[in-house]
């Protein structure tokens, strides 16, 4: 099955800073990558995807780019702040039938943002 | 619309019994998967329901079960637990279509927060 790496485990960094997440997975044929974002005792939300057919895109102080030769894919957010602060989570999906609708994840990155 | 709804919120319950937990999705959302989420794991797939059929599933034990209603409302029974099984169990919904390039996005309830004592 397909196996979703993350890294780092955590980041902080000062507010107005950038943070930078990657991810790498191991099935080319994966072609769907959400982040999603999780506050301490909340729902994991969904942030931002991007599908195989697009190398990146942007969501106002958040960007995800997606390197399909390396198996790679990163989250990128400018002016950070402190309620950026959160765990988010990468994550890949395979079109394939039988696979359709599993989402596999990394591990999470603990994000803390200093005022 | 309203969003996933899960229910109940918290459950202790102790070895050996057995639990059920229920998932709304999404209106018009058909497909329902579910996750079990905990500090040493992180985020695992146990299976996903589409049309009443579950489609998938994922490398847990036959204790984990589900299923689907013909409202694409699902539950999940866990039979009898162990303290291993003390996690937050989400559900994520979803319009699920097919074909090529087909992938809906997958929104996520509150979860559900077992703990086995």
């Amino acid at each position: 099955g397909e196996n979703v790496e993350q890294h780092p485990s955590t980041l902080s960094v000062q507010e107005g800073d950038s943070a930078v997440i990657k991810c790498t997975y191991s099935d080319s044929a994966s072609n769907y990558f959400p982040w999603y974002k999780q506050e301490l005792g909340k729902r994991p939300q969904l942030i931002i995807d991007i599908r195989s057919n697009v190398g990146e895109k942007k969501d106002q102080r958040i960007a995800v780019t997606l390197n399909k030769t390396a198996k790679h894919f990163s989250l990128h957010i400018t002016e950070t702040q402190p309620e950026d602060s959160a765990v988010y989570f990468c994550a890949a999906s395979i079109n394939r039938g039988s696979t359709l609708g599993r989402l596999y994840f990394g591990r999470g990155t603990q994000l803390t943002v200093w005022p | 619309k309203a969003g996933v709804t899960q229910t109940p919120r918290y459950l202790i319950k102790t070895r050996g019994q057995q639990v059920t937990l229920s998932c709304s999705p999404i209106s018009g959302h058909r497909s329902v998967s579910w996750y079990q989420q905990t500090p040493g794991q992180g985020l695992q797939f146990l299976f996903e329901y589409f049309s009443e059929t579950q489609r998938n599933k994922g490398n847990f034990p036959g204790r984990f079960s589900g299923r689907q209603f013909s409202n694409s409302r699902s539950e999940m029974n866990v039979s009898t637990l162990e303290l291993g099984d003390s996690a937050l169990y989400l559900c994520a919904s979803s319009f699920r279509s097919f074909g090529a390039g087909a992938q809906e996005t997958q929104y996520f309830g509150p979860g559900t927060r077992l703990l086995v004592l």
